[in-house]
């Protein structure tokens, strides 16, 4: 069965300290692991999918990398806009997708 | 700007009552999905179509549960009857070539 676990569950920053969230899974045959972003009231918003370990794809000051067990989503000196919730998920062999708990980032 | 709509966006009801819950996916995508979120659980995957057909309704408790794709514009999901646990955040997402686009949900509340 697909997993994915998020780490932390909650984060809190200033303004300017960057840091990174964490994704783990396990996936039988992965065809790729997606980030969202969603804030409050609203549906996930699509930031990356990566597809091969080695992998990394950059967004303003998000930047995403994969390895064969984990993601980082690595954000450079965070501003109070990048507060949202932060959800990781992975596709194996259909196109279902297998969310993460989420990781509520507080700048 | 093309965008997943839902509707309705907020809903409250009594226990026992029929909730309907409706998405347009976004024109040209031919797989929708319907999603639940909680506190507790996330986000939880009920069911998915693909060209109007169901392909997978695991997720979804099939006693009251019920989702369907009149048409290519339209995925409903209907609760009957209708529990407080259902209450939670639902979400249809269409999904385009390279990963799934999101409604903005309807809030559902169940008293």
């Amino acid at each position: 069965e697909d997993q994915v676990t998020q780490s932390p569950e909650a984060l809190r920053l200033q303004e300017g300290e960057s840091s990174s969230l964490n994704c783990s899974y396990t996936v039988s045959g992965l065809r790729g692991l997606f980030w969202y972003r969603q804030d409050p009231g609203k549906g996930p918003e699509f930031l990356f999918t990566l597809y091969s370990a080695g992998e990394e794809k950059e967004k303003e000051r998000l930047k995403a990398t994969l390895t064969k067990k984990e993601s980082f989503l690595h954000i450079t000196a965070p501003k109070p806009e990048d507060s949202a919730t932060y959800l990781c998920a992975v596709r194996g062999g259909s196109e279902k997708l297998v969310f993460g708990k989420g990781t509520k980032l507080t700048v | 700007d093309a965008r997943v709509t839902q509707t309705p966006r907020d809903k409250v009801t009594e226990m026992g009552q029929e909730v309907t819950m409706r998405c347009q996916p976004i024109l040209g995508h031919n797989t929708v999905f319907w999603y639940r979120q909680t506190m507790m659980q996330g986000l939880e995957l009920l069911a998915y179509f693909r060209n109007r057909a169901p392909l997978d309704d695991s997720g979804m408790p099939k006693d009251r549960f019920s989702a369907e794709m009149p048409d290519a514009t339209l995925a409903t999901l209907k609760i009957q009857p209708s529990e407080p646990r259902d209450s939670a955040v639902y979400f249809c997402a269409s999904l385009g070539e390279e990963t799934q686009y999101f409604g903005p949900g309807t809030r559902l509340l169940v008293l």
